[in-house]
């Protein structure tokens, strides 16, 4: 079954560093998400990306993170200079023409 | 008040019991709405996805969607110790942008 693939599973970073999170969505989907958990609390939007470019973003997604397809295949989100309340789960997600959105098992980002 | 509210519990059952799982939202905007299985340190699984009001039914699971009362609910039947997890309901207005907006998710345990 086609599934929606993130790496790292877990990265571990010193304030202030860049970090990239990379996500392989399911192939013939076309709508990219990002959503972060912070421990213990909702999941919450933050950016959709269709056709090359940012269709909607959160208050959450200020300067400090940026999302790219480089390629046919992945999609990043890079976050510039990391801070504390970085820290959290960040999900991948995709959407193909049903609607339905699947999410990938999500990166674990500890901002130190 | 919140967007989209759910008693985040937790609800211990014994198994074979029917669970029910319940959110109220404020939006009346929104017109899709999901039900999300999440384990432990995992990605959110699509279990139900409906479109406005109405029953959808899906094995021992059924969705229900009353927009006039901006509740919808989710019901397990026959409840098996394999659907302990989170439990979380998102909503969205379009289903072009596809920004979701989550409950705080339900835990739920189903013990032998």
């Amino acid at each position: 079954e086609p599934e929606v693939t993130q790496t790292p599973s877990h990265q571990v970073t010193q304030m202030g560093q860049e970090v990239i999170l990379r996500c392989v969505p399911i192939s013939n989907h076309l709508y990219f998400y990002w959503y972060r958990q912070i421990l213990g609390q909702k999941v919450e939007f933050l950016v959709s990306f269709y056709n090359n470019e940012i269709s909607e973003k959160s208050e959450i997604f200020d300067d400090q993170f940026s999302v790219e397809r480089p390629d046919g295949s992945n999609f990043t989100l890079k976050i510039r200079s990391t801070k504390l309340e970085d820290s959290a789960m960040y999900f991948c997600a995709s959407r193909g023409d049903t609607g339905e959105l699947f999410f990938g098992e999500g990166s674990r980002l500890t901002v130190l | 008040q919140k967007e989209v509210e759910q008693d985040p519990g937790p609800l211990s059952v014994p198994e074979g019991a029917i669970v029910s799982l319940n959110c109220t939202y404020s939006n009346s905007a929104f017109q899709y709405f999901m039900w999300y299985r999440q384990y432990s340190r995992k990605g959110p699984e699509l279990l139900m996805y409906t479109y406005s009001s109405g029953n959808k039914e899906d094995g021992r699971f059924t969705a229900q969607v009353d927009k006039s009362s901006k509740y919808i609910s989710l019901f397990i039947r026959d409840s098996q110790p394999s659907d302990s997890a989170t439990y979380l309901c998102a909503m969205s207005q379009i289903q072009g942008a596809q920004k979701l907006v989550f409950g705080q998710g339900t835990r739920l345990t189903i013990n032998p």
